[in-house]
């Protein structure tokens, strides 16, 4: 069975705070993995896709534990702007569609 | 604008009646998908093309649910005889095989 599993939040930090989201997989073979955010009422927008080694993209840091099998995201000095709801995203397979989690509710505060 | 395209962006239907959407893909992209997506949960697969090929569809696609791409370029979604639990926000998106997929605005159905 494809599942993904992410706790729903909401996540309420402060402005400046740095917050981190994991998610978990059901399938060891899975392939590929992605963040993507989505804003309250529009389409989901790819955030950062999720290597082995780990990678960052400014406050960003996603990373890859394939043993235990979850993936999470850090983000850090968290902005108003941050807001969003953040999919964990995986490919279980080469040839087939995103499995997405339900997401996770960020809200930054001032 | 050169993204996703969908339309209409809201229809409001009454139960039982017949609807249909339409997503223009990025135009080098071979790859189309459709996904539904309720309250409180993340986009559920529905099915996908590649060119004007239905490659799979998912358990959620009933028998009221047809999905054509008759030129490998726009694609529509219809649904027959609407329920109440059909009601959600409908999600297209295109991509090159293998590359980031690209989602439109959503086409929002609500079924009274």
């Amino acid at each position: 069975r494809k599942e993904v599993e992410q706790d729903p939040g909401p996540f309420n930090v402060p402005e400046g705070a740095t917050v981190a989201f994991n998610c978990t997989y059901s399938n060891s073979a899975s392939q590929s993995f992605f963040w993507y955010r989505q804003d309250c009422r529009k389409e989901p927008k790819l955030l950062m896709s999720v290597y082995s080694s780990g990678n960052e993209d400014g406050r960003f840091t996603a990373q890859l534990n394939r043993a235990s099998q979850y993936i999470s995201l850090l983000i850090r000095d968290s902005k108003l702007s941050d807001s969003a709801t953040y999919l964990c995203v995986v490919i279980f397979s080469g040839n087939t569609p995103l499995v997405f989690g339900k997401g996770t509710r960020l809200s930054v505060i001032a | 604008d050169t993204g996703v395209s969908q339309d209409p962006r809201h229809k409001i239907t009454k139960r039982g009646q017949n609807v249909t959407f339409r997503c223009d893909p990025i135009s080098e992209h071979n790859r189309l998908y459709w996904y539904r997506q309720t309250l409180g949960q993340g986009p559920e697969f529905l099915t996908y093309f590649q060119n004007e090929a239905q490659l799979e569809k998912s358990r959620l696609l009933s028998d009221r649910f047809s999905a054509e791409r008759p030129k490998g370029s726009f694609s529509t979604l219809e649904i027959q005889r609407t329920e109440q639990g059909d009601s959600a926000m409908y999600l297209c998106a295109s991509s090159v095989v293998g590359v980031e997929q690209y989602f439109g605005p959503g086409t929002r159905l609500t079924v009274t």
